[in-house]
């Protein structure tokens, strides 16, 4: 059975460091892989998708890698800014329809 | 254009009740998952709708039960209704052939 998990459940940093989250997964016959943001009380923002092929991919500040084989993938995020606070969902599709959903990082800039 | 759009936005109940929430996809979007989400998890996948069909189930009893309409819109039903329905209730559309999907606000549902 496919498991996501995300580390650390909470991170909170200074305005303007550069930050890592973690999604780690157990089965690595994945067909995608996809970050989101959520805002308190909102619904989902899609930042990043890499396909399974792909090792990585960038917009803007963010940068999203993918490792299969390890099982992991990391999302970046430079010059974090107060307004990048949210939590941050990993997802990922297993060759079916549906997503899997991380618990999510929940992250906090200090201005 | 519109994106995905739900109603209503909040919704009390009471146990033993039923309930019904609507989702409008994404201009062009054929494609409508729902996702329910409790708090302080991540979203755990109800079904998928395509062509009016629903296309894929999650771990959910049959209480729980969905509808497409030939607009594309959906329609997600709880019957008899648990404290533990309590989430945000999310929608997803997306076009068969693209990967990313485009989510509503969602629809915060209180069972007491």
């Amino acid at each position: 059975k496919q498991e996501v998990t995300q580390i650390p459940a909470a991170l909170s940093v200074p305005e303007g460091e550069n930050l890592v989250l973690n999604c780690s997964f157990t089965d690595s016959a994945i067909y995608n892989l996809q970050w989101f943001r959520q805002d308190p009380g909102k619904g989902l923002t899609s930042l990043l998708l890499i396909q399974s092929s792909q090792r990585e991919q960038t917009s803007g500040r963010l940068n999203a890698s993918l490792d299969k084989s390890s099982g992991r993938s990391t999302l970046y995020i430079a010059a974090s800014q107060p307004g990048d606070s949210a939590t941050y969902l990993c997802a990922l599709r297993p060759g079916t329809y549906k997503y899997i959903f991380g618990t999510g990082t929940r992250l906090k800039v200090l201005a | 254009d519109a994106g995905v759009t739900q109603s209503p936005t909040h919704l009390i109940k009471t146990r033993g009740q039923q309930v019904t929430l609507r989702c409008s996809p994404k201009s062009g979007h054929d494609t409508v998952s729902w996702y329910q989400q409790a708090l302080g998890q991540g979203p755990q996948f109800i079904f998928q709708y395509y062509e009016e069909e629903e296309r894929q189930r999650g771990n959910f009893p049959d209480r729980f039960s969905g509808h497409q309409f030939p607009n594309y819109s959906s329609e997600l039903n709880v019957n008899a209704l648990l404290l533990g329905d309590s989430a945000l209730y999310l929608c997803a559309s997306s076009l068969t052939h693209q990967e990313t999907q485009y989510f509503g606000p969602g629809t915060r549902l209180l069972v007491l």
